[in-house]
């Protein structure tokens, strides 16, 4: 079974924000990685480390941690962001991955 | 700019060994930044990471997957490849291979990744 757990499915109005979060013991040693994934492509990560965006992706895209949450928040949902979002981050042993259980973003 | 390629057989029979092979283009499988990893997606389900090496050779896997995964690496081809045995119809998935960075630091990521190719497991 997965160690990091996500929220099935989550709606925002165009414009607004959203938050997805993760939740796993490990993320209280390990910072999280988020991809996002639309149908029939291949994921592409979106946020890392503390709070890093890879070249391209826009700055309405940030990551936070506490405890054992992590989240990835969107500031003014675009159609475009409607996607399947997953977590990563190493397990509990942290010699492994393990990816979240996914969350689907619709946006309204 | 740094591609991923998967490539191998679309379709499996149940017991046999499944074999894919990523090529990487545009830049090095030797850096010493990185390692190189598998990720596979079952059909309408989430990712499930299978395992990763570096270019050394030295290899970490999934704990459900270890007792039938190896990944293997190719430095003179700039190619790294996944062989999972016995399989069953439950192995039939998307598979994505990807590069790892960031683990030195604990900022794991996987980026970028290979379009995937769909491996059926069927008689």
């Amino acid at each position: 079974s997965s160690e990091l757990t996500q929220d099935p499915a989550v709606s925002v109005a165009l414009g607004q924000t959203v938050r997805i979060t993760c939740q796993g013991d490990s993320l209280r040693s390990y910072y999280a990685s988020w991809y996002q994934q639309k149908p029939g492509q291949a994921p592409v990560l979106v946020i890392y480390g503390k709070n890093n965006r890879p070249s391209g992706i826009p700055d309405r895209f940030s990551g936070s941690s506490s405890g054992n949450t992590a989240s990835l928040t969107i500031t003014g949902a675009q159609a475009e962001d409607e996607a399947d979002y997953y977590c990563n981050s190493r397990d509990s042993s942290g010699n492994h991955h393990v990816f979240g259980t996914g969350t689907k973003v619709t946006v309204l | 700019q740094l591609q991923l390629q998967e490539s191998g057989p679309g379709l499996v029979k149940p017991s046999e060994t499944l074999s894919l092979t990523c090529t990487v283009s545009g830049g090095s499988i030797s850096s010493s930044s990185y390692y190189w990893g598998w990720i596979r997606q079952p059909p309408g389900k989430g990712l499930e990471w299978i395992g990763s090496i570096y270019y050394s050779g030295s290899t970490y896997y999934n704990p459900s997957l270890k007792s039938r995964v190896t990944i293997s690496v190719d430095t003179s081809k700039n190619q790294f490849s996944l062989k999972l045995s016995s399989v069953t119809a439950a192995d039939t998935a998307v598979y994505y291979c990807a590069r790892v960075g960031g683990i030195a630091v604990a900022e794991d990521w996987f980026d970028p990744w290979g379009q995937g190719t769909l491996v059926t497991v069927s008689s």
